[in-house]
């Protein structure tokens, strides 16, 4: 799986847009890039996560450079309770085998919200 | 709907000790999977369940052993706890279809000490 280099910490203030970034620059053509995150003494919660085009859902949206080699994370209007671990995860979608399911969570990046 | 559920919420144990932690979903995902969290070293999986009736090791898979009867409950046993297992324990699940199993639904753990 591809490595992913992300800064770790961020601030944003509240209600403003919060913009996550992750590099992958070792990233195959068959890998997605997913993002979780983790509040405070719960476990981690999906995002989102795509291939080559931009993807949005109701929580955030996901921009991937055209290269692919990097991504953002955005969370358009930051609240307090968007303050969490986030984690960028480089995965490919093959099945089967002993990589199957294995999310490799690196360090993250710790995003605090303030008022 | 509950989704994913753990139990105990925690336990302290003492050494030697046999425990299970339980894990259930409702989901009918066909992916089950066992991570522990550790201060600096993050998430790191321990088995993972691909269907019910088969099961993998992860990355730190000495000292522990689950079982798949059914679909929704994949219990971890420590068959003779050591200090060393003292962490967060979480327990998550997935759909298997394409890159859905990479969306994974985490519980709300179980903090294990062992004494």
């Amino acid at each position: 799986d591809a490595k992913t280099t992300q800064p770790t910490s961020m601030d944003c203030a509240e209600g403003r847009a919060a913009n996550l970034p992750c590099n992958h620059s070792t990233i195959s053509g068959n890998e997605y890039v997913y993002w979780y995150r983790q509040i405070h003494s719960q476990g981690p919660q999906y995002i989102i996560h795509g291939l080559k085009n931009n993807e949005t859902n109701e929580m955030a949206s996901l921009i991937i450079t055209e290269d692919r080699k990097s991504s953002t994370l955005i969370l358009p209007h930051a609240t307090l309770r968007d303050t969490a671990v986030y984690y960028c995860i480089v995965r490919s979608t093959r099945a089967g085998g002993t990589s199957y399911g294995k999310l490799t969570f690196g360090q993250g990046t710790i995003l605090t919200v303030h008022p | 709907i509950a989704g994913i559920t753990q139990a105990p919420t925690s336990q302290i144990l003492a050494a030697g000790r046999r425990m299970t932690l339980r894990c259930t979903q409702d989901m009918r995902h066909n992916a089950m999977y066992w991570y522990r969290q550790d201060l600096g070293l993050g998430l790191r999986l321990i088995h993972y369940s691909n269907t019910a009736g088969t099961t993998g090791k992860g990355e730190v898979p000495d000292g522990y052993s689950v079982s798949r009867a059914n679909t929704d409950d994949f219990p971890l046993t420590l068959a003779s706890a050591v200090p060393s297992q003292t962490s967060v324990y979480f327990c998550a699940s997935s759909d298997s279809g394409a890159a859905r199993y990479n969306e994974q639904f985490f519980g709300p753990g179980t903090r294990l000490t062992v004494l």
